[in-house]
This record gives structure tokens, C-alpha cells and sequence, in this order.
């Protein structure tokens, strides 16, 4: 069974240029998660999907990031415009669904975004 | 809103012996999950263990077990018979059950495993 597919794995950009990272989940996996892991943090969850509806988004900064998941299948995060303190690596996951017992969250290998 | 505390930043362990990762939490639901992550240098998260609050019974995954402590909100996870490979990061996690339920993580802690 192919895992969650993150592209790119690495991005350095300047300070106030925009960037996108790209998520493929698991085939069949109704809820999909975008977390930030700020460098020595755990990470903190930005936005919760289930299908193509959003579940979550208190912790995504509105004003800067950006998430969609069209189709309920692959999502894309964006931050326009990027400040040094988004450097940090991005992590996307999915499972089945949420609140059913038992449904583990299945983790890709991340984007690593630095900015300069 | 639900913590969760990793107090120790790093710990060693020598191969084959056994090492203690501590976790503290706070919440104020009954029923809920517990994890422990690992996190090796290609980022991607694993599932180590998972425990449910209304068991009594400690999970266990062959060399890891864990101390689960309700009353004390405390989840400490136990590798036995340490190995090269188990050298990471480690997370506990905590998530709540029913809809909308999300991973919030500790800091983690660094794990090296000396040869």
C-alpha cells in the first residue's frame, strides 16, 4: 500500500515570496492533516480536513497560509507571503476517518521549508 | 485545552539495555488515546504504541511497553533490549476520541543509542 506522498522534500525561499507544498494521502482516507514542526517542537496541527470540508483551521494564520483539498483526495498548502519564523518542516497525514476507534494516522516524510 | 509535557530533552541508552521515555498530560475527558511516535532523520512520524484510556491493561509492541497512569496522567514508554536503529526522536501524543480528533504533541525527546 503507497504511503502519504509529500513533494517537494526541501524548499528554500526568500522572505516574502510565496511557496506550495503538495499532498497525496493514502488511497481511501477520508481525513487529512497539515502540521507545522518548528525545529526542536513537536508538531502543532494548521488544518484538519475531512473529505473536502474543512475541520479544523484555529491554528492556520489566516492572513499568510492557505490550504485546499479539492476533491477530497490531494490537498496543497500555501503561505504567501513567507516570514523567517515559517521555516520548519510540514508535515501532511491521513487516516480512514476521524472518531472511529482504532484509526491511526499515517505520516509522509515531509517538506522542509527554509527561509532566507 | 489538552497539554502534553516531555520534560527531558535527551536521553542515552547503551545497546541492549532498556531505557524510560516519560510523558505527562493534562485533560479533563475520560476517554481518550495516548501515542508514542518515533521520528528517525527522514522526518516521517511512526507509530511506536497506542493506548486507550478506558484499558486497564498497558499496551505492549514487542520490545515496547508502556506505564499508562490515569490517575496520575502519566505515559511513559519502555524499550527493551535497546538497538542501533531505535536511535530518534520520540514523541507522545494524545488525541481525543469521537469526531474531529487530532494529535497534539510534546517537544519530543532525542534518543541516542551507544554501540
Amino acid at each position: 500500500e503507497a504511503g502519504v506522498a509529500q513533494s517537494p522534500r526541501y524548499k528554500i525561499i526568500e522572505k516574502r515570496q510565496s511557496v506550495a507544498f503538495w499532498c497525496n494521502p493514502i488511497s481511501g482516507h477520508a481525513t487529512l492533516y497539515w502540521y507545522q514542526q518548528i525545529l526542536g517542537q513537536g508538531p502543532k496541527l494548521l488544518i484538519q480536513f475531512q473529505n473536502n470540508g474543512v475541520v479544523d483551521d484555529s491554528q492556520l494564520p489566516k492572513d499568510r497560509f492557505s490550504a485546499e483539498r479539492l476533491k477530497g483526495v490531494d490537498s496543497t498548502l500555501k503561505i504567501q507571503p513567507a516570514k523567517l519564523e515559517d521555516s520548519a518542516v510540514y508535515l501532511c497525514a491521513s487516516s480512514l476517518i476521524s472518531g472511529v476507534r482504532n484509526t491511526e494516522a499515517f505520516f509522509g516524510q515531509g517538506t522542509r521549508l527554509t527561509v532566507v | 485545552a489538552q497539554t502534553v509535557t516531555q520534560s527531558q530533552p535527551e536521553m542515552s541508552v547503551q545497546e541492549a539495555e532498556t531505557v524510560t521515555l516519560s510523558c505527562t498530560y493534562d485533560t479533563s475527558e475520560s476517554d481518550y488515546y495516548l501515542f508514542w511516535y518515533k521520528q528517525p532523520p527522514s522526518r516521517q512520524m511512526i507509530l511506536v504504541i497506542r493506548q486507550e484510556a478506558y484499558k486497564q491493561q498497558n499496551a505492549t509492541e514487542n520490545r515496547f511497553s508502556v506505564n499508562f497512569q490515569k490517575a496520575a496522567k502519566s505515559f511513559s514508554l519502555k524499550i527493551s533490549d535497546s538497538q542501533l536503529g531505535d536511535a530518534a526522536m520520540y514523541f507522545c501524543a494524545y488525541s481525543i476520541t469521537g469526531a474531529n480528533s487530532k494529535l497534539t504533541f510534546g517537544k519530543g525527546i532525542t534518543l541516542s543509542v551507544r554501540p
